[in-house]
């Protein structure tokens, strides 16, 4: 079956760095766009990024474009969030999700992670 | 981007209730819309896929409907294990957005 496993989260003052991970399993990653969502407290979600199957073409959220970056290692079956110049806003659970994209209704979520908590605070 | 408004916020039903959630997007988006359910301290579930789409292994109860600029999801007998949060999400433009959410509860 479909796992993915989030990584990488804590505590980070704010300007300070972070790079999650989300392993994946159960199924042919590199066939697969993959997507970030996250979650703040008391919030709803949000996406965050998105990154073909082969790493070719990445999407931003406006909040996150130029202090984040996705990136994949097919050969590990490992995606990655690198996260830059971390605000207190960014403060949340971070999902990562596998992408189905259909050609008459574009991207849905079917698989998510459980989530790793990024806390930016000083 | 495209934005998408859920109403209610938030609801109280009783189980067998039938719920009604809506979600309105910012633009035209055809049928490029998706439901998921959130649970605290769980992963969220697709539950529609392609505005009335029953993803495979989500009960009958869960019903979209829709297109264009207005949205349904309808729970027509709410059970116990209902009783989460739910969230529209587009698909038309790359760059997804989800609405607001809704929170049903007892």
């Amino acid at each position: 079956q479909v796992q993915l496993v989030e990584s990488g989260g804590g505590v980070v003052q704010p300007g300070r760095s972070l790079r999650l991970s989300c392993a994946a399993s159960g199924f042919i990653f590199s066939n697969y766009g993959m997507h970030w969502v996250r979650q703040a407290p008391g919030k709803g979600l949000e996406w965050v990024a998105l990154i073909w199957y082969d790493g070719s073409n990445k999407y931003y959220a406006d909040s996150v474009k130029g202090r984040f970056t996705i990136s994949r290692d097919n050969s590990k079956n490992t995606l990655y969030l690198q996260m830059n110049s971390l605000r207190a806003e960014d403060t949340a659970v971070y999902y990562c999700a596998r992408g189905d994209f259909r050609v008459s209704s574009g991207w849905d979520l079917g698989n998510w992670g459980q989530g790793t908590l990024v806390t930016v605070s000083s | 981007d495209i934005q998408m408004t859920q109403s209610p916020s938030s609801l109280s039903a009783f189980v067998g209730d039938r719920v009604t959630i809506t979600c309105r997007a910012s633009q035209s988006i055809s049928s490029y819309l998706n439901w998921y359910q959130h649970k605290p301290g769980k992963a969220p579930e697709l539950l529609i896929y392609a505005a009335s789409s029953l993803q495979s292994g989500v009960p009958s109860r869960f019903s979209g409907s829709g297109s264009g600029t207005d949205f349904t999801l309808t729970i027509s007998s709410l059970q116990p294990e209902d009783f989460a949060t739910y969230y529209c999400q587009q698909s038309y433009s790359t760059l997804l957005t989800f609405g607001g959410g809704t929170r049903v509860e007892i």
